[in-house]
């Protein structure tokens, strides 16, 4: 079946320091693959996708994304986490869901930068 | 420019009126969506135009009723709606639906409460 899991539904970390938001992944043939970000009282916002080529995709505000094909994972990450960062992350995934390609989102992780 | 616009922000309304959500994008985006997110939780898609034509209804009660004016609006009306209804409503565009590497780009959202 085709799925998206984040494996944690909260994430904390303090100011200055690394973060990253994991995601693993479950689809027949190609992944492409999105995160997300949504700040309280809004939408989504995103961010980045990896579509094929180069493992490190670079995207908005500082974030990157790794994805790596034999783990099935694409793990978001900041090298310098700031209090703003702190929101609900979304990782998804374009996916064949019978007669036609939906995007299957994660269940969301909640990020908590500490001052 | 990657602006997608909603009103109202906020929506009550009684389970006997008709209201409507609107949704606007200037992207010259062929393809708009909207979904339904409860809190916490990643949205669901609810329907899909694909240049201006219903492509994907995912099993919506009627009491929602989308329609697409044209390229760049979206409505979704709204009629005898009960308590569990209440949600943010997401509008997105993309560029084309058919396109397993197409981006959507969310609105701000419409949050909906039925009393």
């Amino acid at each position: 079946a085709q799925s998206v899991a984040q494996p944690e539904d909260q994430v904390n970390v303090a100011e200055g320091n690394p973060l990253t938001v994991k995601c693993t992944y479950s689809v027949s043939g190609n992944p492409y693959l999105f995160w997300y970000v949504q700040y309280p009282n809004r939408g989504l916002q995103f961010l980045l996708k990896y579509i094929t080529g180069d493992n490190l995709v670079k995207g908005s505000y500082g974030f990157e994304a790794e994805f790596n094909k034999s783990q099935t994972s694409f793990h978001l990450k900041k090298p310098s986490a700031l209090v703003s960062d702190s929101a609900l992350y979304f990782c998804a995934v374009r996916a064949k869901k019978t007669s036609y390609d939906k995007v299957i989102f994660g269940p969301g992780t909640s990020l908590s930068v500490i001052p | 420019d990657t602006e997608v616009t909603q009103t109202p922000k906020h929506l009550v309304m009684g389970m006997t009126n008709k209201k409507s959500l609107k949704c606007e994008q200037h992207m010259g985006h062929r393809a708009m969506y909207w979904y339904k997110q409860k809190a916490k939780k990643p949205p669901e898609l609810m329907f899909v135009y694909s240049y201006e034509k219903l492509s994907i209804n995912e099993s919506v009660p009627s009491r929602f009723s989308p329609e697409c004016p044209n390229s760049s609006l979206l409505n979704l009306h709204l009629h005898a709606l009960q308590p569990e209804d209440s949600a943010l409503y997401l509008c997105a565009s993309s560029q084309d639906f058919m396109q397993s590497t197409d981006t959507q780009y969310f609105g701000p959202g419409t949050r909906l409460t039925v009393l």
